[in-house]
């Protein structure tokens, strides 16, 4: 079936330096990833999006690349900021319906002042 | 923009008993809702995923009869844990995917389930 992996628990940064979140993958069909961010208490939010392979999708800071060779959708920023401190979850959909979505383990961002 | 509430966001039961939970998608109508959970240490599981005028779909581990859930129109479901139990405990989530929007589920908040 299909699987998302993510290697780290949680990262701990100090503000302003660069991050990236590992994200690995497995399924059989043509994937459609996700990244969400899930601040204390609240609702996840969707982050970022993608099913082009090698074409970067950025949004507010975050970037990703899909890369289907390697399975992979690691998520980067280039400086982190205090606000940054979550909880991001990797996602796979199978499709691109998006209605049944495979979650990794979770990465939690804690960012330092 | 789309809102998506639970209610509610925790509750306790007693070992043996059931629970509902709502989910409320505002300010758009959601085609789609699907229940997950996120058990202690684990990540979100898909628990079933119901679209209005549709069968609703279970996933492997996950019963009709354990996890009852109503969509009766685009903006409301519930699903209630019958009979919980420990492993039962956790935060139920709902995602509701937007009509004309495929690609994208909006989430609640979630509902933490403590099963004493």
């Amino acid at each position: 079936g299909d699987s998302v992996t993510q290697t780290e628990g949680l990262v701990t940064l100090t503000k302003g330096l660069p991050v990236m979140l590992n994200c690995t993958y497995q399924t059989t069909y043509s994937p459609f990833l996700f990244w969400y961010v899930q601040h204390l208490n609240e609702a996840p939010k969707l982050l970022l999006k993608s099913s082009t392979d090698n074409k970067r999708t950025e949004h507010q800071g975050f970037y990703a690349t899909l890369h289907k060779s390697s399975s992979s959708f690691h998520l980067q920023k280039s400086s982190v900021q205090l606000s940054d401190s979550a909880l991001y979850f990797c996602a796979l959909s199978p499709s691109n319906m998006g209605y049944k979505l495979t979650f990794g383990t979770g990465t939690s961002l804690l960012v330092d002042p | 923009g789309a809102l998506v509430y639970q209610y509610p966001r925790r509750t306790i039961c007693k070992s043996g008993t059931s629970m509902r939970m709502e989910c409320q998608a505002v300010g758009f109508q959601a085609t789609s809702v699907a229940w997950y959970r996120q058990s202690p240490q684990k990540t979100f599981e898909l628990i079933a995923l119901s679209t209005v005028n549709s069968a609703i779909k279970y996933e492997q581990n996950f019963t009709q009869e354990k996890f009852p859930i109503s969509h009766p129109n685009l903006s409301f479901s519930s699903m209630t844990v019958l009979n919980a139990y420990l492993e039962d405990r956790g935060l139920y989530l709902c995602g509701a995917r937007r009509t004309g929007v495929q690609d994208t589920q909006y989430f609640g908040p979630g509902t933490r389930l403590l099963v004493l």
